[in-house]
């Protein structure tokens, strides 16, 4: 596709489930990255993949989140043991370059009940 | 890390001037500007680079003082469309994360 996808578009689960995430980047992008937005609040940076480069996790906010990007192209966002502090919109957004503009695909908004 | 943003929000008439600011503790090679609208994402609107090199919006300009550390956006004439929220993100250097501040909320009413 022409732009960053994600999926699922909406995901509702209950307080203590796993849930999946994922983002197909845009073709040839070797820098990705995912976000977090509660509602109202700004883009909390979560972690980061370039190129083969170990990730940068360093804003992850507890061991229960974890993200993997397979072959540099797909990446997949897992939070384990949902909480309902979880419940936000996840973005992922890619560039071709960590210093190039970055877009951004449309968001999974997480809901834990 | 996260560079800070001011002011929080602004309301502004139809063809009237704003300017947000962007200040970072560190040293910079870019500053990023984007702005997300109500339920959508983040789009690109400028990058400015050390050196002084600009690219991005055609109605949208911005500085980068590198020896400050800031960056300023200046929106001219403004429109009820540029209504949102305007983010810088900084980039350091090497493999760095782009950071983003906490955002600035333009409102823009007839």
């Amino acid at each position: 596709g022409a732009g960053v996808s994600q999926s699922p578009s909406n995901k509702v689960t209950e307080k203590g489930k796993d849930v999946e995430l994922r983002c197909d980047p845009i073709s040839g992008h070797t820098a990705l990255y995912w976000y977090r937005q509660s509602l109202g609040q700004g883009l909390e940076f979560l972690i980061y993949f370039q190129g083969n480069s170990a990730p940068d996790k360093s804003g992850l906010p507890s061991d229960r989140f974890s993200a993997e990007r397979t072959g540099g192209s797909v990446s997949t966002l897992t939070i384990q043991r949902t909480q309902q502090e979880d419940s936000a919109v996840y973005l992922c957004a890619t560039a071709g370059a960590s210093y190039n503009e970055q877009f951004f695909g449309p968001g999974t908004r997480l809901t834990v009940l | 890390q996260q560079p800070v943003q001011s002011p929080q929000a602004v309301i502004l008439r139809e063809g009237e001037d704003a300017v947000i600011n962007c200040s970072s503790s560190k040293a910079l090679y870019s500053v990023h500007w984007y702005r997300q609208k109500h339920g959508e994402a983040p789009v690109f609107l400028m990058i400015l680079l050390k050196g002084g090199e600009q690219k991005g919006h055609e109605k949208i300009s911005a500085s980068f003082n590198e020896k400050k550390q800031q960056s300023s956006l200046y929106l001219t004439a403004s429109q009820l469309s540029y209504s949102g929220t305007y983010f810088c993100g900084t980039y350091v250097s090497g493999n760095t994360p782009l950071v983003f501040g906490k955002g600035t909320r333009l409102s823009v009413i007839a």
